[in-house]
């Protein structure tokens, strides 16, 4: 079965910075994973997700992150923090059925 | 388009009370899921409907759960004889198919906040 770890529970960026939060994948295989978003009292909402067809993938509000095999990772990324992008961010793999949400990223943007 | 809906948003139940959670999928949406957002956590699955089959009920934390599908549309949630421990956020999401491709994607409702007193 897949598992992720997201190393950090929670980050603190001022606005205007570089956003950089990390996946590690544990997998033998090519894993379809996927990152989301949550906003306080909101539904969840998909920023990206790895197909397998570019390592590199862009995601919605500036959103990317890369797919790195050799490290067995999908970091999240955006060039310049929004006070709008303060929520739970979630990297989520998918086995069989199921999608397995961990305990998130909690992002603070500092004004 | 109209997204996943659900109904109520907040539900407060007594100890021992029967509780029933609506969802509306997205139109046309084969696949729906349950799962459960206890507060600080993330989601856990609850369970999985393909059309009005439940193909996946092992994350049903006990037969006090229970779910259905009937038309393969609209989907229930019904806890009976709620504990406080159920007290949490109930998410609904669907999916075009869920089987058919690897990277379809979720899409989450607003959620039901169940709080038990």
């Amino acid at each position: 079965a897949q598992s992720v770890t997201q190393l950090d529970s929670h980050v603190s960026v001022s606005e205007g910075t570089p956003v950089l939060l990390r996946c590690n994948y544990s997998s033998s295989y090519s894993p379809s994973l996927f990152w989301y978003v949550q906003h306080p009292n909101k539904g969840l909402q998909l920023l990206l997700k790895y197909t397998s067809a570019a390592t590199l993938v862009k995601g919605i509000n500036g959103f990317e992150a890369e797919f790195k095999k050799s490290e067995t990772s999908f970091h999240l990324t955006k060039p310049s923090a929004h006070m709008s992008d303060a929520a739970e961010y979630f990297c989520v793999p998918r086995t069989g059925n199921q999608f397995y949400f961990g305990t998130g990223t909690s992002l603070t943007v500092i004004p | 388009g109209a997204g996943v809906s659900q109904s109520p948003r907040y539900k407060v139940a007594k100890r021992g009370q029967d509780v029933a959670l609506r969802c509306d999928p997205i139109s046309g949406h084969v696949s729906l899921f349950w799962y459960q957002q206890a507060l600080g956590q993330g989601p856990e699955f609850l369970t999985y409907f393909q059309n009005e089959a439940q193909l996946d009920k092992s994350g049903l934390p006990s037969d006090r759960f229970f779910a259905e599908r009937p038309e393969g549309s609209v989907s229930t949630l019904k806890i009976q004889r709620t504990q406080q421990e159920d007290s949490a956020v109930y998410l609904c999401a669907s999916s075009t198919d869920f089987l058919a491709g690897a990277y379809n994607e979720q899409f989450f409702g607003p959620g039901t906040r169940l709080t038990v007193l």
